[in-house]
């Protein structure tokens, strides 16, 4: 059973540079989230996917972020125009239903 | 608004001792789930245990167990016979089932073992 797998697991970028991640989830899982996590603190929960479809967002996810789930597979998260507060562990899950969400790696993004 | 309490920053066990780890939740939901993961120092999060609100049972899964007290609204984790591997910080989230699926997490407990 091949587990959440997130890529890049680091990314270093100067501020104003767009950067995208990518999260492939457990293959049956039909649920894929995305929380962040700043140092110290447990995970914030960020957007939500079922299937294809983005079914919620956090007031957390400002127009500079952008997540998509093209054919209901693997995940993008965007962040246009990073600011130093985007530097955190950014966080993929994905569950079947109402089971627990099982996580990747994790992507770690540094603004410089 | 939901929230997950967790009092202890830090905790001190020694090999083979059992430790609680605190966790209080405040929710107006009569139907939610309380999480416990697992998160070592490389980053990963791993999933412990579950409770659902309508379990009249307390959940164990193998040295994990967690001592679910409605009433009070705590959900504590309880882990026995302590191992090195346990040293990790330790989070506790809760789902409210009407509120969608997103887990709403506790800022976490760091568990050090010695031997």
């Amino acid at each position: 059973d091949t587990g959440v797998s997130q890529d890049p697991r680091h990314k270093i970028t100067k501020r104003g540079q767009n950067v995208t991640f990518r999260c492939d989830p457990i293959s049956e899982h039909n649920r894929l989230y995305w929380y962040r996590q700043t140092l110290g603190q447990g995970p914030e929960f960020l957007t939500y996917f079922q299937n294809e479809a983005q079914l919620e967002k956090s007031r957390l996810l400002s127009d500079r972020f952008s997540a998509e789930r093209p054919k209901g597979s693997f995940s993008t998260l965007e962040i246009q125009r990073t600011e130093q507060g985007d530097s955190a562990m950014y966080l993929c899950a994905s569950s079947t239903g109402g089971r627990p969400q099982h996580f990747g790696d994790g992507t770690r993004l540094s603004i410089l | 608004a939901q929230k997950i309490t967790q009092t202890q920053p830090g905790m001190f066990v020694q090999e083979k001792e059992a430790v609680t780890l605190d966790c209080t939740y405040d929710t107006s939901d009569q139907s939610y789930g309380l999480f416990w993961y697992k998160q070592p120092s490389s980053g990963e999060m791993i999933f412990l245990i579950y409770q659902g609100s309508y379990d009249e049972q307390n959940a164990t899964e193998g040295r994990y167990s967690l001592n679910f007290q409605k009433a009070r609204k705590s959900a504590n984790l309880v882990i026995s016979a302590s191992q090195l591997g346990d040293s990790a910080m330790y989070f506790c989230a809760m789902r409210e089932n009407q509120a969608g699926t997103a887990l709403i997490f506790g800022k976490g407990t760091t568990l050090s073992v010695s031997s």
